[in-house]
């Protein structure tokens, strides 16, 4: 049961332009969602996140737009530069279960 | 200076055989996580420990088996490995259990790629 959705398994992006990944959920328990970023060979790391009270959160070049009725929420990146170049996974968490539900991720390519 | 640590990087073996991977974290964290990535790249949590307590046991074989020997370290120990047990597994730790999903992000290993033969 996938309750963490990224449908699409890549993005190629040219630098300079806005990326736009995107995450659907299911389960409408959910109430904080995450963003990792994963460079090959290494561990994902923590991008943003948003409560389930906000519907954007900024920070720099990235932000996450929630939209609870749709249960969708969407990462934006801009400008995107090369170095943006990563997997993206999308995470979220419930206060009663206490863990983490990755999506499979999204593979971002920006090139010059 | 790494955050979290494990090893080894790639660890490539029998079916059959015992292994061992060593998780340490030295961000003075109370909460440590194992995760395993299999094929189709889902990401998905195996255990966690706050305070060398185990607090989370998803649905894995009983030849998983974690060991915390202290708040550093989770070491993860697979008895009879088997074809399936292929994936990268994840170290990972935070500062609580309860902000952890939230405002307190966790912090992940590299990984070790674990192979079966």
């Amino acid at each position: 049961d996938q309750q963490v959705k990224q449908n699409s398994p890549s993005l190629s992006v040219q630098e300079g332009r806005i990326s736009i990944l995107n995450c659907d959920y299911t389960n409408s328990m959910f109430d904080y969602f995450l963003w990792y970023k994963k460079y090959p060979a290494e561990g994902p790391t923590f991008l943003i996140s948003i409560s389930s009270i906000k519907d954007k959160n900024e920070d720099g070049r990235f932000t996450v737009f929630l939209n609870k009725s749709a249960k969708h929420l969407s990462l934006h990146i801009v400008p995107s530069q090369p170095g943006d170049s990563a997997v993206y996974f999308c995470a979220a968490s419930a206060l009663n279960t206490d863990k983490l539900i990755f999506g499979t991720g999204t593979r971002l390519q920006v090139f010059p | 200076d790494t955050a979290v640590s494990q090893t080894p990087k790639y660890l490539v073996t029998q079916m059959g055989n015992d292994k061992s991977i060593k998780c340490e974290q030295n961000l003075g964290h109370d909460t440590m996580y194992w995760y395993k990535q299999d094929s189709k790249k889902f990401l998905k949590i195996m255990f966690s420990y706050n305070n060398k307590e185990l607090i989370i046991n998803e649905t894995v074989p009983n030849r998983f088996s974690p060991k915390s020997p202290d708040k550093a370290h989770l070491n993860l120990h697979i008895n009879s490995l088997e074809l399936g047990d292929s994936a990268v597994y994840f170290c990972a730790s935070s500062q609580d259990p309860w902000t952890a999903y939230s405002n307190q992000p966790q912090h992940f290993g590299d990984g070790t790629r674990l192979s079966i033969l």
